[in-house]
């Protein structure tokens, strides 16, 4: 099994709210990775968790904050968002060692109002 | 830094003719070598991968040779079919940055493929 999980599929909210996306996998990945994607340009790294650890941080601005509780779950807490932050939003895992390719779930199309 | 560069689109063929999309690479050592495709409103999905110089990945009729000489990795269909139109990412595992687990992916700005009947 090669599924990645996230919910919710579209997402709705104003500049005010708080929101958080979810990730879930179980295919025993130890590193779990946020990506933005804007339509038809390639995915942009925004965090990646190895080991439960974040590992990379793209220069993310702090109104994206990410969280990974255990080894299959991943969340992105949203706050104070601009509508440039529209986007679909992708969550992937890795085995982990050097070369290896990441899984992508089906994302959470965010929109901004 | 490493880096992907893909034949620009949109490409639009007619069912049943032969597809190549250009991928070439630079990077510092042996990178991993994939191609992702994201059909409309989808994530994206590993079409095929290959990890070594003169390895072929292959999946659906979908085939890519790691040449290490031209350094590239051209996506290849014989017959391809309605069903193939899609976004296509070349992308080349990137040095790990911190740990020894999880590499960044770098990316190709993708080709958009359209297939007509």
């Amino acid at each position: 099994d090669t599924e990645v999980t996230q919910t919710p599929k579209h997402l709705v909210m104003g500049m005010t709210n708080k929101k958080s996306l979810k990730c879930e996998q179980h295919m025993g990945h130890r590193a779990m990775y946020w990506y933005k994607q804007k339509a038809k340009k390639p995915p942009e790294l925004m965090f990646v968790y190895s080991y439960e650890k974040l590992s990379i941080n793209e220069s993310v601005p702090s109104r994206f904050s990410p969280e990974c509780p255990n080894s299959s779950l991943l969340n992105l807490h949203l706050h104070a968002l601009q509508p440039e932050d529209s986007a679909l939003y992708l969550c992937a895992s890795s085995q982990g060692l050097r070369g290896r390719e990441q899984y992508f779930g089906p994302g959470t199309r965010l929109t901004v109002t | 830094g490493d880096s992907v560069t893909q034949m620009e689109g949109p490409v639009t063929l007619s069912e049943e003719a032969f597809l190549t999309i250009n991928c070439t690479y630079t990077a510092t050592g042996y990178p991993s070598l994939f191609w992702y495709v994201q059909y409309p409103g989808e994530g994206l999905q590993l079409l095929l991968k290959a990890t070594k110089a003169d390895d072929k990945g292959s999946n659906k009729g979908f085939e890519a040779t790691y040449r290490k000489e031209t350094t590239s990795f051209h996506l290849e269909k014989g017959s391809v079919q309605v069903s193939d139109s899609a976004v296509y990412f070349c992308a080349l595992s990137g040095l790990i940055m911190i740990y020894n687990q999880g590499g960044k992916l770098i990316f190709g700005q993708g080709t958009e493929l359209s297939v007509k009947p």
